[in-house]
């Protein structure tokens, strides 16, 4: 049984540019939500995906983005990228819509020059 | 203040040390509590979850709630060197999100 998994697992990117991350949920998880981890810092919520809408959104700006797609899995967009987006970026996937048990993938390390 | 305030370390132990990693809170609303453990360049992996107040044993591992105090608290006996990681509590409402705190780096060397 395959566990979330998340693409690409490393990413170099300049400041102003975009960039898209992709994310694949645990078998029978219906729900994703992303996550930013700063240096030395817990996991920071971004939003969370249930039914392909949008249903929670933490303390971040519109230049993050994302979207569900019908076979559950998600993408994260960031635009106009700042240095201070350098991060690892966590794709977390749940069962249900509000979702304790979180299972949570690899991350995909960004990094913004 | 800070909604979950935990103690960044790094702590290190020797191999077989019990272990005390602990995280207080603010907000009387959480009422699940859980671990997870980060290896290096890993995402998080959920080790203990529980939603009431006292002890929660699992193998060598020991969560405790003192939600009166708002202190809960992961214990680790006979802890090994694959114990080393950054260790995050993480408290949910059962409305929103998991809140994590800023988590414990443990190096247990041998």
């Amino acid at each position: 049984d395959a566990g979330v998994t998340q693409s690409p697992t490393h990413l170099i990117k300049t400041r102003g540019q975009q960039v898209t991350l992709r994310c694949s949920p645990k078998s029978g998880h219906d729900t994703v939500s992303w996550y930013q981890q700063a240096l030395g810092q817990g996991p920071q919520f971004i939003f969370q995906y249930y039914e392909e809408e949008e249903r929670q959104r933490g303390n971040f700006p519109d230049r993050f983005s994302g979207h569900q797609f019908p076979n559950y899995s998600s993408e994260l967009n960031v635009n106009a990228l700042l240095l201070g987006d350098s991060a690892l970026y966590l794709c977390a996937s749940s069962p249900r819509q509000v979702g304790e048990k979180l299972f949570f993938g690899s991350g995909t390390q960004l990094s913004v020059l | 203040q800070k909604e979950v305030e935990q103690d960044p370390g790094p702590l290190s132990v020797p191999e077989g040390a019990i272990v005390s990693l602990n995280c207080t809170y603010s907000n009387s609303a959480f009422q699940y509590f859980m671990w997870y453990r980060q290896y290096s360049r890993k995402g998080p992996e959920l080790l203990m979850y529980t939603y009431s107040s006292g002890n929660k044993e699992d193998g060598r591992f020991t969560a405790q709630v003192d939600k009166s105090s708002k202190y809960i608290s992961l214990f680790i006996r006979d802890s090994q060197p694959s114990d080393s990681a950054t260790y995050l509590c993480a408290l949910f409402s059962g409305y929103s999100t998991l809140t994590f705190g800023k988590g414990t780096m443990l190096l247990v060397s041998p």
